[in-house]
């Protein structure tokens, strides 16, 4: 069965550094969503993205946050300057259509950790 | 605007007993409506999804959940836990298909 994968598992930075999560998500899907759950907390959402734009952000998905697709297959998450409210598990969503019958299919997540 | 509330954020049943576990949502215009569970370490699963069709809806692992309308609820049910049912169960509703609102979840226990 077709599955979202998302890489590294696991990301440890320091303050102020810039990361760049990755996600491939299912290849004849068009939209795509990161979401973010901190430890013990509810998961948000971040952002959608399809054709190449963005869809709708949050009010958390701000200046420090970028999203693209810089090729067929991956759609990337960056943070410029990451603060220690950051650390988080950051998951990677996509849907066919994005119609709201659609189906998010999920990441297995990675877990970014601020030092 | 929409969200939903997941009452009880954990929850314990014996195996074998029945679980139930609550959701209820806010939303001004028809929702559609979605659980999903996670296990460590993994990501999140769909088990079911509401989308204005039979209001009983029948999910993956013998969990279904039934829409009610006039209590706002989608709660969560099944008639007899197994050990593999301990996880952490999320309620979500989206109006839009874009942007999904998650609630806090719900950890599930289940004592042998």
């Amino acid at each position: 069965e077709p599955e979202v994968t998302q890489t590294p598992s696991h990301q440890v930075t320091q303050m102020g550094q810039e990361v760049i999560l990755r996600c491939v998500p299912i290849s004849n899907h068009l939209y795509f969503y990161w979401y973010r759950q901190i430890l013990g907390q509810k998961v948000e959402f971040l952002v959608s993205f399809y054709n190449n734009e963005i869809s709708e952000k949050s009010e958390i998905f701000d200046d420090q946050f970028s999203v693209e697709r810089p090729d067929g297959s991956n759609f990337t998450l960056k943070i410029r300057s990451t603060k220690l409210e950051d650390s988080a598990m950051y998951f990677c969503a996509s849907t066919l259509a994005g119609a709201r019958t659609d189906t998010q299919y999920f990441g297995p997540g990675t877990r970014l950790t601020v030092l | 605007a929409q969200s939903v509330t997941q009452l009880g954020s954990h929850v314990s049943v014996s195996e074998g007993a029945l679980v139930l576990l609550r959701c209820n949502y806010s939303s001004s215009v028809p929702p559609y409506l979605f659980w999903y569970v996670q296990y460590p370490n993994q990501g999140l699963q769909l088990l079911l999804k509401y989308t204005s069709a039979a209001t009983l809806v029948k999910g993956i692992n013998g969990f279904e959940a039934e829409f009610k309308k006039s209590e706002t609820s989608f709660h969560l049910t099944k008639p007899s836990a197994h050990m593999s049912d301990a996880a952490e169960y999320f309620c979500a509703v989206t109006t839009t298909g874009n942007q999904f609102y998650f609630g806090t979840g719900t950890s599930l226990t289940v004592i042998p």
